[in-house]
């Protein structure tokens, strides 16, 4: 299996533009996950989905955050405007659904808002 | 309150030696499951070991071993025989059933493996 995939690798863009990561989970997984990693503040979730639907976005930071997942194989995490202070690494994880099962983390994105 | 702490920022230890990575968890969920996680300088998370809350035995995988003390609310990880690329930052995270499965995860700690 591929692992969990997610694009870009690198990310720089300016503030104030659209910033757009993808990811696409292990085949047969039904729970795909958001996360944002700083140094300030460690890893936190930033919302969840199992079976494509969203079941808690409440580390969500703010409005200018959106996450999609439009298909079993398939999400994105949307940034609109971007800000400085979102740059990050944004690792998407994704798991068979039971308690007891790990999470699978993909190689992150590494964001840069200048 | 926190509900995962990672009391060391960092540890040192020699090739060969075992070392013990401390994580303390605070629930008031009698069904829980802790995850340790190992993140390299390439920056991959990479799934280490579990242990439920109900499981009766310390779980183990290879070298790595958890030490639950359930009383204690602790789920230290030992590495033994640590290795040159052992050397990473280590991540003990927690999920609880009320939190269907949201994972909550410390501070980390770095530890570093010396020749």
């Amino acid at each position: 299996d591929a692992g969990v995939i997610q694009s870009p690798r690198h990310e720089v863009t300016e503030m104030g533009q659209e910033v757009t990561l993808r990811c696409k989970p292990i085949s047969g997984h039904n729970s795909l996950f958001w996360y944002r990693q700083t140094m300030m503040r460690g890893l936190e979730l930033l919302i969840y989905f199992n079976n494509n639907v969203p079941i808690d976005d409440s580390g969500m930071p703010e409005d200018r955050f959106s996450a999609k997942m439009p298909n079993a194989s398939f999400s994105t995490l949307k940034i609109q405007p971007s800000e400085p202070r979102d740059s990050a690494v944004y690792f998407c994880a994704s798991s068979l659904g039971d308690s007891s099962y790990e999470q699978y983390f993909g190689p992150g994105t590494r964001l840069t808002v200048t | 309150a926190q509900k995962i702490t990672q009391t060391q920022p960092g540890m040192f230890v020699q090739e060969k030696e075992a070392v013990t990575l401390d994580c303390t968890y605070d629930t008031s969920d009698p069904s829980y499951g802790l995850f340790w996680y190992k993140q390299p300088s390439s920056g991959e998370m990479i799934f280490l070991i579990y242990q439920g809350s109900y499981d009766q035995q310390n779980a183990t995988e290879g070298r790595y071993s958890l030490n639950f003390q359930k009383a204690r609310k602790s789920a230290n990880l030992v590495i033994s025989a640590s290795q040159l690329g052992d050397s990473a930052m280590y991540f003990c995270a927690m999920r609880e059933s009320q939190g269907f499965q949201k994972l909550v995860f410390g501070t980390g700690t770095r530890l570093l493996v010396s020749p």
